[in-house]
Formats: structure tokens, C-alpha cells, sequence
């Protein structure tokens, strides 16, 4: 059975930094490309970051460049995203999400459970 | 407010059928495919649609989705009371080097 799980939310101050993981298993980790997803409270679904499988190609949303890096280690089944200089609109749930292997679109099959991130003072 | 365009909410009778409007532009949905995702209250959204018209195994053929030019639609037959959730669309941007989800919509079954 595929599960992702999220880990790493909380409560940080304005400017913070956080570190969110995310666990695979369940399939080969190494063959898939990931995704961080984000949704404010209330709001609708924000595309946060892309990674290759084997870490060659990276992608971001405007609105995270240059504070968030994604990342992840094959050899321990594991994603990441590095959360630097924390914004009030960065509170969020963030959701690890598995890219739909062979579509062309913004398609991923599987999802975690979400770990919320509030950014307050 | 969101790169795609879509309808804050839709109804429709139970039985019924409805569609779910996506509109972007030539630099997302106009050349790139189109998916869409069913989020229920308090959980994790969920595929529906790939590549424009395809689905997961598991999604039942009531969910339909098309695509002409720079709009897309979702389309539910056989409305049930469970189908009640936010739907969204989804495509990459400019340069495929960013995803972009429309502002979704509640779906209600009256």
C-alpha cells in the first residue's frame, strides 16, 4: 500500500525557518517524481514545488523562490522541503504529493495527510 | 486569485448532471493537459482526471473531462449526494516549470 506521511509542521515566528519531511512507502521511491502542495486555511490548493526522481530537475512557485528548497534521499525513502524567512502567508497545510507516473499533466495519484505550518508572531 | 479560472460554486439535483468550467489561457491550458481532483471536506484532494480526459483506475466513468483550446470542463453524470466536495483543475504553466490549480469549486447536490 502507497503512504506518504508528512512531519515537521508547527507554529513559527515571522522570518522563521522550518523543515517539512515526508515518508514514502509502499513503492520505489527512486523511479517517482514528487511534489509539495499547499493549501492556506479556508483557501484553494497552491502547487509549491516539483523534484525529478533522481534530483536533476527543480521547480518552484514564484511565491516560494528563493526561501524554500525541496530535496529528498532516495536511499531513505524520504522527501523534503526547507522553509526559510517564513511569511504570515505561508501558513498552510502542506501536502506531499506522488507525480502520476507517465502523465503528461499536474497529476499526482497519491497524497499525505497534510501537516499544518501557522506563521505567527 | 488563481492563474485558472473556474466557477465558485455549481449545483445540481441528485441523478442530474453538471459540468465544471477551468478557463486559462495559450500559456497553461493551451498547451499543456489538464487534470482535475475532488477534495471532500478534511481530507487530501484526490486525482480524477489526467492528461485532459483520462482516468485513474478506480474513478468510476461518471467523471468525464474534456478540453478545447485554452478551457477545460469536468463533467459528473449520475449526481449523488457524496459527490458534495470542492473540485479543481490543474495544468503547468508557461515553460512547464510551474503547476497551477484553478480556484475550485463546491459542488452541492441539492
Amino acid at each position: 500500500e502507497v503512504q506518504l506521511v508528512e512531519s515537521g509542521g508547527g507554529l513559527v515566528q515571522p522570518g522563521g525557518s522550518l523543515r517539512l519531511s515526508c515518508a514514502a512507502s509502499g513503492f520505489m521511491f527512486s523511479s517517482y517524481s514528487m511534489n509539495w502542495v499547499r493549501q492556506a486555511p479556508g483557501k484553494g490548493l497552491e502547487w509549491v514545488s516539483y523534484i525529478s526522481s533522481s534530483s536533476s530537475t527543480i521547480y518552484y512557485a514564484d511565491s516560494v523562490k528563493g526561501r524554500f528548497t525541496i530535496s529528498r534521499d532516495n536511499a531513505k525513502n524520504s522527501l523534503y522541503l526547507q522553509m526559510n524567512s517564513l511569511r504570515d502567508e505561508d501558513t498552510a497545510v502542506y501536502y506531499c504529493a506522488r507525480d502520476y507516473y507517465g502523465s503528461g499533466s499536474l497529476a499526482f495519484d497519491y497524497w499525505g495527510q497534510g501537516t499544518l505550518v501557522t506563521v505567527s508572531s | 486569485q488563481s492563474v485558472l479560472t473556474q466557477p465558485p460554486s455549481v449545483s445540481a439535483a441528485p441523478g442530474q448532471k453538471v459540468t465544471i468550467s477551468c478557463s486559462g489561457s495559450s500559456s497553461n491550458i493551451g498547451n499543456n493537459y489538464v487534470s482535475w481532483y475532488q477534495q471532500l471536506p478534511g481530507t487530501a484532494p484526490k486525482l480524477l482526471i489526467y492528461d485532459n480526459n483520462n482516468r485513474p483506475s478506480g474513478i468510476p466513468d461518471r467523471f468525464s473531462g474534456s478540453k478545447s483550446g485554452t478551457s477545460a470542463t469536468l463533467g459528473i453524470t449520475g449526481l449523488q449526494t457524496g459527490d458534495e466536495a470542492n473540485y479543481y483543475c490543474g495544468t503547468w504553466g508557461s515553460s512547464l516549470s510551474a503547476g497551477v490549480f484553478g480556484g475550485g469549486t463546491k459542488l452541492t447536490v441539492l
